[in-house]
């Protein structure tokens, strides 16, 4: 059973431009998390999808942050007009339908804003 | 927003030593998760725990739901270098709309 997977690993982009990440949650599992992490830091929620639905963005930027979670495909953390304080790794997370709470993580997406 | 009171911060050991860390909360929860991240990785978890006083052991790694409900422990036996890490402790306050709260991390040294 294949774990979370996010891509891309690495993601360099000039402030201005957009930043797409994308997480396939592991098989079965309905719930995504998404998260974000600075060097020596703890992990910030900032938002939490079922398929179609947003139940919590309140750890979102109010601007240029949005996440879906399509009824196909992967979720995707979509970022516009990136700045230099955007650079982070960003972390996704699943769970499972029985036991939401219990989440798994994927590796990772570090975002490099130039 | 609410976090956990993880510590200690830091900890330098000796191969073969045994590690105690543990996180505590001002608040009542319903389950208690603990994770290791590896630089460079997301965080992998080690155990999950779900109902009070509930002790569970993963390898050499044993994890504790304390009786009140606000804290857990994690104890780990005989370190190894690969132990080297930053471990998170997170919980569920059943009134937050499932979102977890975080601790901070304790990051463990190993000397071989």
């Amino acid at each position: 059973n294949a774990g979370v997977m996010q891509n891309p690993r690495h993601l360099v982009r000039r402030r201005g431009q957009e930043a797409r990440l994308r997480c396939s949650p592991m098989k079965g599992h309905s719930h995504v998390y998404w998260y974000r992490q600075l060097p020596e830091e703890g992990l910030k929620f900032m938002v939490y999808l079922q398929k179609e639905n947003i139940i919590d963005e309140s750890g979102m930027p109010k601007e240029r942050f949005s996440a879906e979670f399509p009824k196909e495909g992967p979720s995707i953390l979509r970022i516009q007009q990136v700045v230099r304080g955007d650079s982070a790794a960003y972390f996704c997370a699943s769970s499972p339908v029985d036991r939401e709470e219990t989440q798994y993580f994927g590796p990772g997406t570090r975002l490099l804003v130039l | 927003g609410q976090q956990l009171n993880q510590s200690p911060q830091s900890m330098f050991i000796q191969e073969g030593e045994d590690v105690s860390m543990n996180c505590t909360s001002s608040s009542i929860f319903n389950t208690w998760l603990w994770y290791k991240q590896d630089p460079g990785e997301g965080p992998v978890l080690l155990i999950a725990l779900y109902k009070a006083g509930e002790l569970t052991s993963n390898g050499r790694l044993t994890a504790q739901f304390g009786t009140t409900r606000k804290d857990s422990f994690l104890n780990i036996s005989a370190s190894i270098p690969s132990d080297v890490g930053i471990y998170f402790c997170a919980g569920l306050n059943a009134g937050n709309n499932r979102k977890l709260i975080w601790g901070l991390g304790t990051s463990l040294a190993v000397n071989p």
